[in-house]
């Protein structure tokens, strides 16, 4: 167990639906970051938030959108749902932003139909 | 942009044989190296990690791996594999302005017992 959350575990929605990944960081730690697994992308780096603020950005659709609350747990929205969007996403994070390793979440699991 | 290749797509082998994974980046300043592992059906674990100072680097289970800076490379290595060991590595790096990981394509390990 790596301290990090993820909830949902599995997420089924249809085409042109909206749905909300939430993830929350081990105890102290500061940043957050997505990531989609997809059998033909492989893991790729979405965004990462760092103690509320956006930090960088990644292969994140505009579509997709995220943010981190007061309490560090962060959110994924992704919209306008397609098939191709069916993946799963992980959070990962790490205490700070220098040169920490990061600590990965169970993922969502999103199926879209 | 950086890049991670990891040249071995699938690898089987026997319990006790050695492993040597290969992880080549494309980048040239200072980089953070990684590699993880996932179980089937599970998340992404750390297995080690290097930043600096040793370039052979133990991580948990009985992995090493070998930082040459002249090749980019970090293979990753075991001595003697489990059944246990199944699963699919990814190999990663982040540099000193971008703290996301990028990712190789993974290299899925089969031990058969």
């Amino acid at each position: 167990d790596s301290g990090v959350t993820q909830t949902p575990k599995h997420l089924i929605t249809a085409t042109g639906q909206r749905v909300t990944l939430r993830c929350s960081p081990r105890s102290g730690d500061l940043s957050v970051y997505w990531y989609q697994q997809s059998l033909d992308q492989g893991l790729q780096f979405l965004i990462q938030y760092y103690n509320g603020e956006e930090r960088a950005k990644g292969n994140i659709l505009e579509r997709f959108s995220a943010q981190q609350f007061p309490d560090l747990h962060s959110e994924l929205n992704l919209s306008s749902l397609e098939l191709g969007d069916s993946a799963l996403y992980f959070c990962a994070s790490s205490p700070g932003t220098g040169a920490y390793e990061q600590y990965f979440g169970p993922g969502t699991r999103l199926t879209v139909t | 942009a950086q890049s991670v290749s990891q040249h071995n797509h699938h690898v089987i082998l026997s319990e006790a044989a050695s492993l040597e994974l290969g992880c080549n980046y494309s980048y040239g300043g200072t980089v953070n190296l990684f590699w993880y592992v996932q179980y089937p059906g599970q998340h992404l674990q750390l297995l080690l990690k290097y930043f600096s100072g040793d370039p052979l680097v133990k991580g948990i289970k009985g992995f090493e791996a070998e930082f040459i800076k002249s090749k980019f490379s970090f293979n990753l290595r075991k001595p003697s594999v489990q059944w246990s060991d199944t699963a699919e590595y990814f190999c990663a790096v982040n540099n000193g302005g971008r703290r996301a990981l990028t990712f190789g394509s993974g290299t899925r390990l089969q031990v058969q017992p």
